[in-house]
């Protein structure tokens, strides 16, 4: 079964850091770019921030820039998103998505998602 | 960036109702868009690919066509299932973008 599953997420304070992982099987992950959705309660989707294949190229959201992170680790299926320096603004559900690229498939499958809460 | 703007917000359908909703984009993106379904509490899925390819085992009562900047997701006879709400995206150039999404209520 091809699965995405988010972790990492949690409460952190205005300023504070996260360091998201996504746990990818059933596909063979290092043929798929990989990127982090977010979405605000209520609000609608936001890509984040995406990755190539063998990880040498990397595109955030301004919105991000500076301050977030994307990696993969081929050799263990997993993508991260390192969170610095978050703002309130930050709070939202994560998802991880693949996309086969190429102009062939778009983001077709999606983890669950982990909550990401900065608050004071 | 490329803003995309869907219409209508929301709707409130009744079942075996004809759905379309619209997604415009700001500028021209080809046949990049794609189409997704929430519903409350889940994650979005793949409906329909490149403006009017069907993603594996979706209903073929859902539907897209357009290409350039006008393009419409149709619902050919919803069902209470459909519930959900509806989100164009388009893969043409960074940043990635989202349309505010299209909420549909069964009446």
């Amino acid at each position: 079964e091809v699965q995405l599953v988010e972790s990492g997420g949690g409460l952190v304070q205005p300023g504070g850091s996260l360091r998201l992982s996504c746990a990818a099987s059933g596909f063979t992950f290092s043929n798929y770019w990989m990127h982090w959705v977010r979405q605000a309660p209520g609000k609608g989707l936001v890509w984040v921030s995406r990755i190539n294949r063998d990880g040498s190229s990397t595109n955030n959201a301004d919105s991000v820039k500076g301050r977030f992170t994307i990696s993969r680790d081929n050799a263990k299926n997993t993508v991260h998103l390192q969170m610095n320096s978050l703002r309130v603004e930050d709070t939202a559900v994560y998802y991880c998505t693949r996309e086969y690229g190429d102009s062939v498939l778009p983001m077709d499958v999606w983890g669950q998602g982990t909550t990401v809460t900065v608050s004071s | 960036e490329i803003v995309l703007t869907q219409s209508p917000d929301f709707q409130s359908v009744t079942p075996k109702e004809k759905v379309t909703i619209t997604c415009r984009a700001s500028q021209y993106i080809g046949s990049s868009l794609h189409w997704y379904q929430q519903k409350p509490d889940q994650s979005p899925k793949l409906l329909i690919k490149y403006a009017s390819q069907s993603f594996s085992g979706v209903p073929s009562r859902f539907s897209g066509s357009g290409s350039g900047t006008d393009f419409t997701l149709t619902i050919s006879s919803l069902e209470a299932e459909d519930a959900a709400t509806y989100y164009c995206h388009q893969s043409r150039s960074l940043p990635l973008t989202f349309g505010q999404g299209t909420r549909l209520e069964i009446k």
